[in-house]
């Protein structure tokens, strides 16, 4: 399994743009990329994946270079609902994704 | 998510104790999980099921047994519960048949072993 690294925590002021970094030099071939969004007390929810160049959806954009061996998750203009952690994982296609969530990262949106 | 319903929500128990926690589910998917969740240390693997007949072993079964009644229930047991099993436990399910393997969860059970 690839192993992920990313920012413990990242403080961003409301309507400001966030982009969390998040390496896996280890990626595979048939790995994914995935994010999760855990907001307190709650359990985590599926916000993107990619594999590839760009991806974006209602929630974020995913940006994943060439070389696949890092990802970069935007989220624009955050509120105050963004405060959550943020998971980066990646994820095996096919058969059982075994995967692994780590500590993530914990976004801190202020007024 | 309301597809995925765990029981119970909070629960305090004494060590020694038996307790088993339930999760079902009404998405129609055949995989299931079950994750603790520490202060500081993400999610954590506990045990995983294919099928009903399919249980698997995660991180973290050492003093876990598992249960798969049926498709939609997937039940978590500590035979003997201790202190450092104080956590909140998620269970999650996901579908076999997509490439994503996204995967649902419910809304936690916070149990504390005194």
């Amino acid at each position: 399994l690839a192993k992920t690294t990313q920012p413990i925590s990242m403080d961003s002021y409301e309507g400001q743009e966030v982009n969390i970094t998040c390496s896996h030099n280890n990626i595979a071939t048939n790995d994914y990329i995935t994010w999760y969004q855990q907001f307190p007390s709650q359990g985590p929810r599926f916000i993107i994946q990619g594999y590839k160049t760009k991806v974006t959806n209602e929630v974020a954009s995913l940006f994943i270079p060439a070389d696949r061996k890092s990802s970069t998750l935007s989220l624009p203009r955050v509120s105050l609902s963004d405060t959550a952690v943020y998971y980066c994982l990646v994820v095996p296609s096919g058969g059982y994704q075994k995967v692994t969530f780590g500590t993530g990262t914990k976004l801190q949106v202020i007024p | 998510d309301a597809d995925v319903t765990q029981t119970p929500r909070n629960r305090i128990t004494k060590t020694g104790k038996r307790i088993m926690l339930e999760c079902s589910q009404t998405k129609g998917h055949d995989r299931m999980y079950w994750y603790r969740q520490d202060p500081g240390l993400g999610l954590r693997l506990i045990y995983y099921s294919f099928d009903v007949k399919d249980i698997n072993k995660g991180e973290i079964s050492d003093g876990y047994s598992v249960s798969r009644q049926a498709q939609a229930k997937f039940s978590l047991s500590l035979e003997s519960a201790i202190p450092n099993q104080t956590a909140l436990y998620f269970c999650a399910t996901s579908d076999r048949g997509t490439v994503y393997n996204e995967q649902f969860f419910g809304p936690g059970t916070r149990l504390t072993v005194l």
